[in-house]
């Protein structure tokens, strides 16, 4: 069965640059979330979308952004990094009305390192 | 803000040993999932309880919600070297709707020594 898809696995960025990871959802699957995972840490919610529109934000600095295109794969994007934001970014959807008790099927992650 | 504890945080055990791992918080969530996460890996699920009360069982994992729906258990028997692994709880304050955002609790890192 199809799964999340993320890309790229592995970015290695210096210091203000600026870094875009992309998420393909399983096909069908209408909410996208991102979460970000610092080493040792648990998930923090970043952002998620539902049907293209922005539905909840979480922890999500304003040097980040994201969106949710018409094909439902979503994009993070993030500026002016800083070293703290290295850290493994995971991608994770859900078809809402089929979930209501919260399943998230997450991707493999991207891991972000900012030298 | 919800939280999520886990307990313990590490646990090192030998094969054929049992466990338990425990999730609590002062929150009601709609529904409790736990996740199972190997290294530079992303999170998989492994099960959704929703009543209050609920027990299921995964092969050897046994996963209950408390009645109150503030905390929950998984209890592996007789551990084997493929469970270790970090596992997570997470929660769900949303009844469906556009967001199904999940609190993660702290994390149990497991490892079952052959």
């Amino acid at each position: 069965a199809a799964g999340v898809i993320q890309s790229p696995r592995h970015l290695i960025k210096e210091k203000r640059e600026t870094a875009t990871l992309k998420c393909y959802p399983i096909p069908r699957h209408d909410t996208v979330y991102w979460y970000q995972q610092g080493p040792g840490q648990d998930p923090q919610f970043l952002i998620s979308f539902y049907e293209k529109m922005q539905s909840d934000k979480g922890s999500i600095p304003d040097r980040f952004s994201a969106q949710q295109f018409s094909d439902y794969h979503s994009e993070l994007n993030m500026s002016s990094l800083e070293l703290g934001d290295s850290a493994l970014y995971f991608c994770a959807s859900s078809l809402d009305w089929q979930a209501p008790t919260g399943e998230l099927f997450f991707g493999e992650g991207s891991r972000l390192t900012v030298l | 803000t919800q939280l999520l504890e886990q307990s313990p945080q590490f646990l090192s055990i030998q094969e054929g040993e049992n466990l338990t791992v425990y999730c609590n918080s002062s929150s009601v969530f709609s529904s409790l999932q736990w996740y199972r996460q190997e290294p530079g890996e992303g999170p998989v699920l492994l099960v959704t309880v929703v009543t209050g009360g609920e027990v299921k069982k995964l092969k050897r994992l046994t996963f209950q919600f408390g009645d109150a729906r503030k905390d929950s258990s998984l209890h592996i028997t007789a551990a084997q070297p493929g469970d270790t692994g970090l596992y997570l709880c997470a929660g769900a304050s949303s009844y469906g709707g556009a967001t199904n955002k999940l609190i993660f609790g702290t994390g149990t890192l497991l490892a079952v020594q052959p």
